[in-house]
């Protein structure tokens, strides 16, 4: 079944401990990307890839870092969260040329307390 | 500043009928706009896309509604049902771009 997977689901943190969130899809998307959700504000992007080892940033990427070593596999890395990275996180992926058509994950609710 | 404005934020309609939402925009870089459903608990799904030189694009009983001149475009659930309750979101393609910019999304409900 052609998905993209999120791990953890659900977490609770405390400030500044590092955590990662991982991120693993099965379709060979080029183009990999974070986005956070919260109300209000709707989704907003945090990183991007276009390939691997190519990453750029979203509008959103302050305190967070990425990697893409493998194709499929972009992790989400908070080296420090602070309580206002609280929020639901969801990985997406998709064709290079149609990052109008991107595959979303489960999501990943985080508590930063 | 939202590069993607949407409205309203939420919508309550009754079965049978045909909740409309509507998106703004400025840059006249976008060249592809798509819309996503995200029901609770899940990650938002591609619907229906646009190109903006399409006026109006069907799918089953969801309809955009492209509107160039006034970088308007909507989208229109018809003969709603209880399980469309869910939020909507808008977003646009950036030309040279490799990104997606998102709405604020719409969270409708249609009461039976």
């Amino acid at each position: 079944e052609a998905q993209v997977t999120q791990n953890p689901r659900y977490l609770i943190t405390v400030t500044g401990k590092k955590l990662t969130v991982t991120c693993s899809q099965n379709m060979n998307h080029e183009y990999m990307s974070w986005y956070r959700q919260d109300p209000g504000l709707g989704l907003r992007q945090i990183y991007y890839s276009m390939n691997v080892e190519v990453t750029d940033k979203g509008d959103v990427p302050e305190g967070y870092k990425v990697s893409r070593k493998e194709k499929r596999n972009f992790p989400l890395i908070l080296e420090s969260p602070s309580p206002n990275q609280t929020s639901l996180y969801f990985c997406a992926s998709s064709f290079s040329g149609r990052m109008y058509e991107q595959y979303f994950g489960p999501g990943t609710r985080l508590t930063v307390t | 500043q939202q590069q993607v404005k949407q409205s309203p934020q939420s919508l309550i309609v009754q079965k049978g009928g045909i909740p409309i939402i509507n998106c703004a925009y400025e840059n006249t870089a976008f060249d592809y706009f798509p819309w996503y459903q995200q029901f609770p608990g899940k990650g938002p799904a591609l619907l229906i896309a646009i190109r903006p030189d399409v006026s109006e694009k069907k799918e089953g009983r969801f309809t955009i509604s492209f509107n160039k001149s006034a970088k308007q475009f909507s989208l229109h659930i018809m003969d709603s049902q209880p399980g469309d309750s869910a939020t909507y979101f808008c977003a646009a393609r950036e030309t040279g771009y490799q990104k997606v910019t998102f709405g604020i999304g719409t969270k409708l409900q249609v009461i039976p």
